[in-house]
């Protein structure tokens, strides 16, 4: 079984620029989240979709982030224009079951550098 | 609000040593707590959970965590570490009404001397 992958695994752009990252969740799960790490700080929560509802965005942190999973399948999370405090680790993650915590499975992360 | 801190930023050990990571929270209720590992190159994945029971939890590649309530406290602990132990360590309370949105402490690293 295929896991949650990310694309891209690297980005490095300037600031004002825009930047699409995508998360493809394990096939049937209808939960997904997005999470940030930036600059070797905590890992925080920006969303959870349910199929493509948005259940919880209380994470994200200004009008320049803004997920979509349209179709309920992958979700993109776009950026625009991006700030140097952009720059981190943006993780993904999957569920089947959102009651059950242990079940959410990562991705490898996009580490995103903003200059 | 909830919180966790972990008190260790990196740790640096030898082989064979003894580890032990500091986790604490700060809510009531329900307490679900778990520890994420994240290796060099590799997803984050759960190392142990605690949701009730026994306070002393056994996980995956010898790890065990002790929960104390009086303490607020949910310490990892490895009798000895190996050099493939080294890597990030995350120790995570989920919010207590809902498993959807894990709350991470600020993460250990940890770096094992061959």
């Amino acid at each position: 079984e295929a896991g949650v992958t990310q694309f891209p695994s690297h980005s490095v752009i300037e600031k004002g620029q825009t930047v699409t990252l995508r998360c493809d969740p394990i096939s049937g799960h209808d939960n997904l989240y997005w999470y940030r790490r930036v600059m070797g700080k905590e890992i925080k929560f920006l969303l959870h979709f349910v199929k493509e509802s948005k259940q919880d965005e209380s994470g994200m942190p200004n009008n320049r982030f803004l997920a979509e999973r349209t179709g309920g399948t992958y979700s993109t999370l776009k950026v625009q224009p991006a700030e140097l405090e952009d720059s981190g680790v943006y993780f993904c993650a999957s569920s089947q079951d959102p009651r059950v915590v242990e079940t959410q499975y990562f991705g490898p992360g996009t580490r995103l550098l903003v200059l | 609000a909830q919180s966790v801190s972990q008190h260790n930023h990196h740790v640096i050990l030898s082989e064979a040593a003894s580890l032990e990571l500091g986790c604490n929270y700060s809510y009531g209720g329900t307490v679900n707590l778990f520890w994420y590992v994240q290796y060099p190159g590799q997803h984050l994945q759960l190392l142990l959970k605690y949701f009730s029971g026994d306070p002393l939890v056994k996980g995956i590649k010898g790890f065990e965590a002790e929960f104390i309530k009086s303490k607020f406290s949910f310490n990892l602990r490895k009798p000895s570490v190996q050099w493939s132990d080294t890597a990030e360590y995350f120790c995570a309370p989920p919010k207590y009404s809902s498993a959807s949105k894990i709350i991470f402490g600020s993460g250990t690293r940890l770096s094992i001397r061959p």
